[in-house]
């Protein structure tokens, strides 16, 4: 089992501001990170794999680094929008795909 | 393109009684199959995950279990459902086993034992 922390574990952004969060891993062994958003009631949406140490991935106004040497990734949302009211997942794979999920970082954009 | 299927959609069932939930994947041979859960108030659980057909690893001790009947058909079972069984019920896919690759959620089902 991996540990992985998310912090904040929630936050509230208001609508045209920019925010970011950051997730913890066990940096030995490490195998690849996968971020996810999670809507209420609906199944997680992949956002990004992420594998090499300096990784910068984006998908329209989100964006992730990693930092496989410390442990560490970034995701930023630019610009924030209520569509992007989320549950955002940080989920390192163990060997053979495994994914081992926190409890996110909880995003509620206000207009 | 690829699609994954799970049924049913909600469930309400009482203590002690049998359950079946399906995974169907389409669009794809060969895939990794994955069952999640996501009890009340707490993080997805990965529950198992298999390789190919009649190939089930479990990662946790649990009431429950599950089979790999065809290629792209996963499914997740209980003789007797227990209170704790509740929850949400996730089906994913990934083409192998390799760490990098995107793992696929299907709609998931939600179940309430009472």
């Amino acid at each position: 089992i991996l540990n992985v922390e998310q912090s904040p574990q929630s936050l509230h952004v208001q609508e045209g501001d920019s925010t970011n969060f950051t997730c913890s891993f066990p940096s030995s062994n490490f195998y690849a990170l996968h971020w996810y958003r999670w809507e209420t009631a609906k199944s997680p949406e992949a956002l990004f794999v992420m594998t090499l140490n300096g990784d910068e991935k984006k998908k329209g106004r989100i964006s992730a680094t990693l930092n496989t040497k410390e442990g560490y990734s970034y995701l930023y949302i630019k610009g924030s929008q209520p569509e992007d009211s989320a549950t955002y997942l940080c989920v390192p794979s163990a060997a053979g795909n495994k994914l081992t999920f926190g409890g996110g970082t909880r995003v509620l954009v206000k207009p | 393109s690829q699609t994954i299927h799970q049924w049913p959609a909600t469930l309400v069932q009482p203590v002690g009684s049998p359950l079946s939930l399906e995974c169907t994947v389409e669009g794809t041979s060969n895939p990794n199959l994955y069952w999640y859960r996501q009890a009340a108030g707490r993080g997805l659980q990965l529950l198992f995950y298999s390789v190919g057909i009649g190939q089930i690893s479990s990662e946790v001790p649990q009431n429950l279990s599950a089979s790999r009947p065809q290629d792209r058909q996963f499914i997740l079972s209980s003789k007797k459902l227990l209170l704790s069984d509740s929850g949400f019920y996730l089906c994913a896919w990934t083409q192998s086993g390799l760490e990098r690759e995107t793992q696929y959620f299907g709609p998931g089902t939600r179940l309430l034992v009472l």
